[in-house]
C-alpha cells in the first residue's frame, strides 16, 4: 500500500536552531512531491514541487531535497515566523490525487 | 485576488442538517479536488474533477457528500443529513493540467464545519 510518512511529528527550535524534517514514502510511479506550509486555520500554501532524485529546491530559509525514498526540508537559521505544520505530498503516474502525509509542526521559540 | 476562493469560511450546523460549501477555482485550472482535514492530520482525498467531469470519488466519501462542477467552473461540495463525525475542515485545491511534470495544486482557506 502505498505509504506517505513524515517525521518528526512535532519538533521545538529555538531561533537559529538549523534542522530538517523527513518525509518518506513508499509508492511507486512517483511523478512528483510538494511541500506545503500550513498556518493554524488557513488552507496549505505551496512551498515546492521536487521532480525527481537529485533535485534541490530553495527559498529563503527552507531547501528541499528529494532522494528515491525520501525528501528532507531543510531549516537554516529558524525565525519564530517559521512556525507552521509543514506537510508534504506526493502525485502518482497512475492516480489523480495527491496523498499527504499527516505532517511536522514546527515551533520556533525566540 | 486571483486564488482559490472558498466560502463559507465558517459553517455551524445542527446534526441532520444539510449543508453546501462552494469552490472557486483559479479560472484557468481545469482540475479541482476536495479534501478533507482533521486536526493534526494531513489532507485526505474526497473527489477530483477534470473540467466539469467527476473522475474519481474517495471510498471515504458516503451517499451522503455529492459534489458537482457545472460547466468545468466553480464547484459546490454537499453534506445531506449531517453527523458530528463531518466536523472537520473541507479544503479545495486546483491545478492545471499535468505537462511533462506534475502540477502544483493551490488551496483555499477552506471551510470549517462543526456539527453540533
Amino acid at each position: 500500500e502505498d505509504q506517505v510518512t513524515q517525521s518528526p511529528e512535532a519538533l521545538r527550535l529555538q531561533e537559529g536552531e538549523s534542522s530538517s524534517l523527513n518525509c518518506s514514502y513508499t509508492v511507486s510511479g512517483l511523478r512528483g512531491l510538494f511541500w506545503y506550509r500550513q498556518d493554524p486555520g488557513k488552507g496549505p500554501e505551496f512551498l515546492f514541487t521536487l521532480y525527481s532524485a537529485g533535485e534541490e529546491k530553495e527559498k529563503e530559509r527552507l531547501k528541499a531535497t528529494l532522494t528515491k525514498k525520501e525528501s528532507f526540508l531543510h531549516i537554516t537559521a529558524p525565525k519564530p515566523e517559521d512556525s507552521a505544520t509543514y506537510l508534504c505530498a506526493v502525485h502518482l503516474y497512475n492516480f489523480n490525487k495527491f496523498y499527504f502525509g499527516s505532517g511536522t509542526k514546527l515551533n520556533v521559540k525566540p | 485576488d486571483t486564488g482559490v476562493s472558498q466560502n463559507p469560511r465558517h459553517k455551524i450546523t445542527k446534526r441532520g442538517q444539510n449543508v453546501t460549501f462552494r469552490c472557486d477555482p483559479i479560472s484557468e485550472h481545469n482540475r479541482l479536488y476536495w479534501y478533507r482535514q482533521t486536526l493534526g492530520q494531513g489532507p485526505e482525498f474526497l473527489t477530483y474533477f477534470q473540467n466539469e467531469a467527476q473522475l474519481e470519488k474517495s471510498r471515504l466519501l458516503s451517499d451522503r457528500f455529492s459534489a458537482e462542477r457545472p460547466k468545468g467552473s466553480f464547484s459546490t461540495l454537499e453534506i445531506q443529513r449531517t453527523e458530528q463525525g463531518d466536523s472537520a475542515m473541507y479544503l479545495c485545491a486546483s491545478s492545471p493540467q499535468p505537462g511533462q511534470g506534475p502540477a502544483e495544486a493551490f488551496f483555499g482557506q477552506g471551510t470549517r464545519l462543526t456539527v453540533v
